[in-house]
């Protein structure tokens, strides 16, 4: 089955500072590739995703990009802010062309220092 | 209301004893998908339902795990004989479709077994 690492297990930044967290995943048939973020006590929540046929997406402070050859995304988040600390995961799909079948990395615990 | 609903969001109970958790999704959400996600982990699949019928259950880790979706709303997660092993916090998810559409969390039930 998929298989996702996620690093670092622990990010530390000064607000307005940049943050990336990368994955990888082993299944070259994944195809979709969200990223969530997870609050104390709350559920996950998408922030944003890619899909395969796109290399980069961006959403006001938030980018993804995606190498498929070397089956690796990223997460970069611009302009930190302390509301920007929680837990983020990364996940892919399993399947192919369904995504209903998440595998998430272990997560990365975001602290932005004011 | 409007997100995912899950009772209880925390219970505890004994070793051997057995144990409901209930999920109500997003009204006209068709998919519903059930995950647990461990201290310090990212969620992992256990199952889920297209409708009232159980799409995949793969993730189930052995027969004391159960779930059912009668009516295609509602779903009922049912945990048999408890183990220790089996504290963690349950998360509920809907979409819309299976393909299409963001992938809803709900705040989860904490299960603590002692």
């Amino acid at each position: 089955g998929e298989n996702v690492e996620q690093h670092p297990s622990t990010l530390s930044v000064q607000e307005g500072d940049s943050a990336v967290i990368k994955c990888t995943y082993s299944d070259s048939a994944s195809n979709y590739f969200p990223w969530y973020k997870q609050e104390l006590g709350k559920g996950p929540q998408l922030i944003i995703d890619i899909r395969s046929n796109v290399g980069e997406k961006k959403d006001q402070r938030i980018a993804v990009t995606l190498n498929k050859t070397a089956k690796h995304f990223s997460l970069h988040i611009t302009e930190t802010q302390p509301e920007d600390s929680a837990v983020y995961f990364c996940a892919a799909s399993i399947g192919g062309g369904s995504n209903y079948k998440l595998t998430f990395g272990k997560g990365t615990l975001l602290t932005v220092n004011p | 209301g409007a997100g995912v609903s899950q009772t209880p969001s925390n219970k505890v109970t004994e070793k051997g004893k057995y144990v409901e958790l209930r999920c109500d999704p997003i009204s006209g959400h068709t998919a519903l998908y059930w995950y647990r996600q461990s201290l310090g982990q990212g969620p992992e699949f256990l199952i889920y339902f297209q409708g009232t019928g159980a799409a995949d259950d793969s993730g189930l880790p052995n027969d004391r795990f159960f779930a059912v979706r009668p009516e295609g709303s509602v779903s009922t997660l049912k945990i048999q004989r408890t183990e220790r092993g089996d504290s963690a916090v349950y998360l509920c998810a809907s979409k819309r479709t299976v393909n299409t559409g963001e992938l809803f969390f709900g705040e989860g039930s904490r299960l603590t077994v002692l």
